[in-house]
């Protein structure tokens, strides 16, 4: 199976700053790498697919990057309603795998 | 706007079968190319991909679950079903239902709580 090593795990932010996360991938996926949000006690939400197209309705602060291996989610400006948990997921291969998420929480 | 729904018990015994349904509204579970799928989340950790089932009835199951697991649909009801058999504590998890279209999952379910315990 493909693993894939997201990070980090936490970060904290404030309002209006720039937030990356990383996921690796344990062998290439070439673009299969799609990227979600989740809210506790909420449907997960995709946000980005195939590495860099955004899923339509979601705001474009919002954005992906990479192939092969290692891929970037960036939200431009962070605003209140994005405190949440992020996670990636390759569908390069069977079985489809996740990265263990990273939690973003208010500085 | 499709949403889907999981239900079933919260609590299930120890070497028993745990039976989940999900119920998919605003849109057609018959069309071709999605992907009905299951996928799992321990507690604290990341997900598991537990397998999937097309309308056709074709399944795709984890080789670490296929032992002990089925997915079957019924397109009359707009549901499709997870059953997952000799459970023990391990199996205790946050259990979703999916929609694969194409590679990702672009409509999930809120997800269900389930416990193995006695």
């Amino acid at each position: 199976d493909i693993q894939m090593i997201q990070f980090p795990p936490s970060l904290s932010a404030s309002v209006g700053d720039r937030v990356s996360i990383t996921c690796r991938a344990s062998q290439p996926i070439r673009i299969y790498l799609n990227w979600y949000q989740q809210k506790p006690g909420k449907a997960p939400k995709l946000l980005i697919y195939a590495a860099s197209s955004l899923q339509s309705g979601v705001p474009s602060r919002f954005s992906g990057s990479g192939s092969g291996t290692d891929f970037t989610l960036t939200i431009s400006s962070l605003q209140p309603e994005d405190f949440a948990s992020y996670f990636c997921h390759q569908s390069d291969s069977s079985p489809p795998t996740f990265g263990g998420g990273t939690k973003v929480g208010i500085k | 706007q499709v949403q889907l729904q999981e239900s079933g018990p919260g609590l299930v015994k120890p070497s028993q079968t745990l039976s989940l349904t999900c119920t998919v509204s605003g849109g057609s579970i018959n069309s071709g190319g999605y992907y009905w799928t299951w996928i799992r989340q321990h507690p604290g950790e990341g997900l598991e991909w537990i397998g999937y089932i097309l309308y056709s009835g074709s399944t795709s199951y984890n080789p670490s679950l296929k032992s002990r697991v089925s997915i079957s649909i019924d397109t009359s009801k707009k549901q499709f079903s997870l059953n997952l058999n000799s459970v023990t504590a391990a199996d205790t998890a946050v259990y979703y239902c999916a929609r694969g279209s194409s590679d990702p999952y672009d409509y999930w379910g809120q997800g269900i709580l389930v416990t193995v315990s006695s």
